[in-house]
């Protein structure tokens, strides 16, 4: 069984930082791209960020472009985000995904429960 | 960036009846070199994370209930559920991932009548 778990969230000042981690179980890590979607209390998702299987290849949002780094760590099983200058429109329940594809141009077809990012004074 | 926009922004249907969900991409998602979409619908209920419907616009994930369906090409797009059930009612996302960034539409709410 797919299963992908998120940790790492929690409160931060405006201008901190913060390290998401996932990791992943029941299919080959390596194999996949994986991706990071984040949703604000009431809204829909956006997505933020996604890796290749290799984790040569990676993009972002241009929200979070120059702040936000995603990578992978194939010999853990475990993806990360690491957010830095944080905004408080970064507040967001994050979501880890897993691909469908070794492709970074494939949906979505496996979600964690969600890591909560509140970014607050 | 293409924006993708859903009709209507909520709807209400009748037990066992048709319930229709439109996706228009600002863009065509249509990739020529393999005659595919990028699009995907989603379907969220309150306190989960989204699960993945429909791939390449129409096809079904396993495990998906055969009342779901998509269609569509190019920039506009529909997702059928043929028959509704209570448990379907749930707010319901298209997402293209034909460039990035991968867009979502803005949902669609769907409720029993």
């Amino acid at each position: 069984e797919v299963q992908v778990l998120e940790s790492g969230g929690g409160l931060v000042q405006p201008g901190g930082s913060l390290r998401l981690s996932c990791v992943a179980s029941g299919f080959t890590f390596s194999s996949y791209a994986m991706g990071w979607i984040r949703q604000a209390p009431g809204r829909g998702p956006e997505w933020v960020s996604v890796i290749s299987g290799s984790g040569e290849s990676t993009y972002y949002a241009d929200s979070v472009k120059g702040r936000f780094t995603i990578s992978r760590d194939n010999s853990k099983n475990t993806l990360y985000l690491q957010m830095n200058s944080l905004r408080a429109e970064d507040t967001a329940l994050y979501f880890c995904a897993k691909n469908v594809h070794i492709s970074c141009y494939s949906p979505f077809g496996s979600w964690g429960q969600g890591t909560l990012v509140t970014v607050s004074s | 960036d293409i924006v993708m926009t859903q009709s209507p922004d909520s709807l209400a249907v009748s037990l066992g009846e048709r319930a229709t969900i439109n996706c228009k991409s600002s863009q065509s998602v249509l990739y020529s070199s393999n005659n595919k979409n990028y699009l995907a619908w989603y379907q969220q209920k309150p306190g989960q994370p989204p699960k993945l419907l429909i791939s390449w616009a129409s096809t079904r994930e396993s495990g998906v209930p055969d009342r779901f369906s998509g269609s569509g090409s190019g920039t506009d797009f529909t997702l059928t559920i043929s028959s509704l059930q209570a448990e379907d009612v749930a707010v319901y996302y298209c997402q293209q991932c034909y460039s990035t960034p991968q867009t979502f539409g803005q949902g669609t709410k769907l409720e029993i009548k």
